[in-house]
């Protein structure tokens, strides 16, 4: 299988903040690399796939980008209604695999 | 607009089969893939499997051959089948629909909590 090393597993950032969370992947996926938002109470929402492409409204301030086997998740000016737990998803081959999630508060 | 929703048991007991439904409305479950995904307590996230627009399935090997997933194309529906289930199988259980294969899931249900014990 491959494994998602997702980094940092909690973070504390004030409001229009610029926030990053990244994920290695054990090996090369291409671009099939997914991101999720998981507010509290609510299902994931997919936020960007294909690695850098914006799923349909979300905001513009959320961004991806791919070096080499690590992905990022940037967020640009930090808002309250980005507080959530976001993970990252290789869709390149099955099992599809997920990061360990990242908790994002607001200091 | 493509909804899911998840319907089953919130109470199953151990040595027992799991058994969940998802109905779909605003689109064809013979189009795209459809999946099965669970949350554990403690925020970890793992794929159970896939059935696709030709009633394919792939499952993660994971859950050996104790998974299934089918369905009724008449109804909208496909579901999961999870037999022999402990209490480390207890879990929220989410339907989704991939955006496009290996594009990730666009859509999900609200999720349904499943608890194993006895």
């Amino acid at each position: 299988d491959i494994q998602m090393t997702q980094s940092p597993a909690s973070l504390s950032a004030s409001l229009e903040e610029i926030v990053t969370i990244t994920c290695q992947a054990s090996q090369n996926i291409g671009n099939w690399l997914a991101w999720y938002q998981q507010k509290p109470g609510k299902s994931p929402q997919l936020l960007i796939y294909g690695t850098t492409s914006l799923a349909d409204g979300v905001p513009s301030r959320f961004s991806g980008s791919r070096s080499g086997t690590q992905y990022s998740l940037k967020i640009s000016r930090l808002q309250v209604e980005d507080i959530g737990i976001y993970y990252c998803q290789q869709a390149s081959s099955t099992p599809f695999t997920f990061g360990s999630g990242t908790k994002l508060e607001i200091k | 607009e493509v909804q899911l929703q998840e319907s089953g048991p919130g109470l199953v007991k151990p040595s027992q089969s799991l058994s969940l439904t998802c109905s779909v409305t605003g689109y064809s479950i013979t189009s795209n893939y459809w999946g099965w995904i669970r949350k554990f307590p403690g925020n970890k996230m793992e794929w159970m499997g896939y059935i696709s627009y030709s009633g394919s399935t792939s499952y993660n090997p994971s859950l050996k051959s104790r998974i299934s997933i089918t369905r009724d194309t008449s109804k909208n529906q496909f579901f999961l089948q999870l037999n022999s289930v402990t209490t480390e199988d207890t879990a929220t259980y989410y339907c989704a629909r991939c955006y496009r294969y290996n594009l990730g899931f666009a859509y999900w249900g609200q999720g349904t909590l499943v608890t194993v014990s006895s």
